[in-house]
């Protein structure tokens, strides 16, 4: 996972508090996936983004989270109005290109909602 | 949805032990992935497969993409105390861009 960075490490907030979680992916990728982990469970895909796109959001939760990967920043991933149900691990990770192209992983941000 | 049975949930095995683990799916993939997490880290991608019937291996591992596209199983030979962790398949392809997980398979090992 070397190469994509995630910030913050750890972001704690109350419920109603909004979560912005960045991501800067490789160096020579474009390509941008945010995964979620429950405790005990396997990653869940949630969107997938290329630069000012999102290409495939249908992992993604219908209200309060959203995407973006602006032509110039990091990929952000925004909950608004945090729950306790929210708390997580949030992973991203980058590839080269689309489709069948290796992903790799940034060490994740641990949410926890109070 | 796509879902992905990875056996087994969790393995207690002595230093020096070969392990076994496999993940079996309802839905073709076309390329399998087996990662390594460590507590508190990203998934570390090990090894990558993308053709059916591909067996390859990376040092102590090896893995292969089964025939019907459905399955693939991890070996780890001479087990050593660095390989503790979770391990993780996953599949993409079938229409999704986003990898669909297995559950893990917790590696222990005793002295």
């Amino acid at each position: 996972n070397a190469g994509v960075m995630q910030n913050p490490r750890h972001l704690v907030r109350r419920r109603g508090q909004e979560a912005r979680l960045r991501c800067s992916p490789m160096k020579g990728h474009s390509h941008v996936y945010w995964y979620r982990q429950l405790p005990e469970e396997g990653l869940k895909f949630m969107v997938y983004l290329q630069k000012e796109n999102i290409i495939d959001e249908s992992g993604m939760p219908k209200e309060r989270f959203s995407a973006e990967f602006p032509k110039e920043g990091p990929s952000i991933l925004r909950i608004q109005q945090v729950v306790r149900g929210d708390s997580a691990a949030y992973f991203c990770a980058s590839s080269r290109s689309g489709y069948a192209n290796i992903q790799y992983f940034g060490a994740g941000t641990r949410l926890s909602v109070l | 949805g796509q879902q992905l049975n990875q056996s087994p949930q969790s393995m207690f095995i002595q230093e020096g032990e070969d392990v076994s683990m496999n993940c079996t799916s309802s839905s073709i993939f076309n390329t399998w992935l087996w990662y390594k997490q460590d507590p508190g880290e990203g998934p570390v991608l090990l090894i990558a497969l993308y053709k059916a019937g591909e067996l390859t291996s990376n040092g102590r591992l090896t893995a292969q993409f089964g025939i019907t596209r459905k399955d693939s199983f991890l070996n780890i030979s001479a087990s050593i105390p660095s390989d503790v962790g979770i391990y993780f398949c996953a599949g993409q392809g079938g229409g999704a861009d986003g990898l669909t997980f297995g559950k893990g398979t917790h590696l222990i090992i005793q002295p």
